[in-house]
């Protein structure tokens, strides 16, 4: 069974403050996602990376997939509150039929 | 375009009682189709999950099962409810097993 371990679990910040959360694996992904999730609400999906050392930006947000496809990084820039929520990262392995999800990363920013 | 509508959005059932919680995709053909729990800011654990027509993969032994009776509709049923059933239950689809899912809004089910 592969696991994604995302880290920081929970995360505070003021607003316009930066910030990076991580998804690591000890496997190797065939692709990986990015989700946000609203209280009371289902995952949205972000973006999807693919290529090792592949980057993408979606406005403030930054994604870095790891050159060896095992890791990912979110950045996001000047934070602001309506970038609360849980951020979820989810890898597929293989020929797997099904995605794996990390904990998720629980951010708070505050006004 | 595509939309999945999931309902109820919030559930309170006793213990001991059934469930039956459905999940409908429109304007696509033969999605996979998930269902998924989830813990209070916490990850997504894998209920059960379908690539077709009354074909249905478990992930999990437990007090629920699920059905696909028609290629957009998937049900998740329980005889009797525990309460360790509540939680926040979100159904997605997607084109493939490695492809992005789209969710639902969940349900909200708490059992008493």
């Amino acid at each position: 069974t592969q696991l994604l371990e995302q880290s920081p679990q929970f995360l505070s910040i003021q607003e316009g403050e930066n910030l990076t959360v991580y998804c690591n694996s000890s496997s190797v992904f065939s692709s990986l996602q990015w989700y946000r999730q609203e209280p009371g609400e289902g995952p949205v999906l972000l973006v999807t990376v693919v290529t090792g050392g592949e980057v993408k930006k979606l406005k403030r947000l930054t994604f870095q997939f790891g050159d060896a496809r095992k890791d990912s990084s979110l950045h996001i820039t000047a934070a602001q509150p309506g970038d609360t929520g849980l951020y979820l990262c989810a890898g597929a392995f293989g020929s797997a039929r099904q995605l794996t999800f990390g904990s998720g990363t629980q951010l708070t920013v505050l006004p | 375009s595509q939309t999945i509508h999931q309902w109820p959005a919030t559930l309170v059932q006793p213990v001991g009682s059934p469930l039956s919680l459905e999940c409908t995709v429109e304007g696509t053909s033969n999605p996979n189709l998930y269902w998924y729990r989830q813990a209070a800011g916490r990850g997504l654990q894998l209920l059960f999950y379908s690539v077709g027509i009354g074909q249905i993969s478990s992930e999990v032994p437990q007090n629920l099962s699920a059905s696909r009776p028609q290629d957009r509709q998937f049900i998740l049923s329980s005889k009797k409810l525990l309460l360790s059933d509540s939680g926040f239950y979100l159904c997605a689809w997607s084109y493939g097993g490695s492809q992005p899912q789209h969710f639902g809004d969940g349900t909200r089910l708490s059992i008493l």
